[in-house]
């Protein structure tokens, strides 16, 4: 099972807003709704900003949204912040084996 | 407070065994599936290992499968994972991670801080 492919920098200046990208195939990403993000800082555990595509855990601010259209999902933070520098990863359901992760997207905050 | 505390890691010659453990607190573990997820120093996240709330069923990484356990003692709210013919691109930090609803959705809520593990000779 090959990972994700997601881009290895985004970056954007405070209060903008970035997309990254997540994409898979009709096996992961395009064939279910089960597409997480979780957010990680140097030294930490990841944590979980997005599930099931476009849900938000409680706690996690709305400037985070996700989204999916065929075999590639996204995660849009709006407003951006300097805490929000960090990686970025998605993770998918799928038929292959069980689970998927992303290749991994550093975000920097110019 | 829901908690995921891993211990178990360390120093490990190729070929060797080791066993990780997670034990849990502040929630129903045995309504919960598990996962054991990975990261090699300066890389991305690796899903290794998932086992269902009940232990019935067990899923594992290719690149683990066949020499790598999952399992969990309900009574105890531990995970477990033994880890045989280590090899060393098996040295990452292991972390353990609960799934956050009832199904297999690759949604982790709670992750513990992660437990080091290095094979070399």
């Amino acid at each position: 099972q090959s990972a994700l492919t997601q881009p290895a920098s985004v970056s954007g200046s405070p209060g903008q807003s970035i997309t990254i990208s997540c994409t898979g195939t009709s096996s992961d990403v395009g064939g279910y709704s089960y597409v997480s993000w979780y957010q990680q800082h140097p030294g930490k555990a990841p944590k979980l900003m997005i599930y099931d595509v476009s849900n938000r855990p409680s706690g996690v601010s709305n400037r985070f949204s996700g989204s999916k259209s065929g075999n590639t999902a996204s995660l849009t933070i709006s407003g951006l912040q300097a805490e929000d520098e960090a990686d970025y990863y998605c993770s998918s359901y799928t038929s292959n084996s069980l689970y998927v992760f992303g290749t991994g997207t550093k975000v920097t905050v110019l | 407070e829901v908690q995921l505390l891993e211990s178990g890691g360390g120093l490990v010659q190729p070929g060797g065994s080791l066993r990780l453990s997670c034990a849990a607190s502040g929630f129903t573990f045995n309504n919960y599936a598990m996962t054991w997820v990975r990261q090699a120093p300066g890389k991305g996240l690796e899903w290794v290992s998932t086992i269902t709330g009940s232990g019935d069923y067990t899923y594992f990484a290719d690149s683990v499968k066949g020499r790598f356990t999952i399992s969990r003692d309900n009574s105890k709210n531990t995970l477990y994972l033994q880890m045989n013919s280590l090899r060393a691109e098996d040295t990452a930090v292991y972390y353990c991670a609960k799934e956050k609803g009832y199904y297999l959705t690759s949604a982790f809520d709670i992750w513990g801080q992660g437990t080091m593990v290095t094979v070399s000779s």
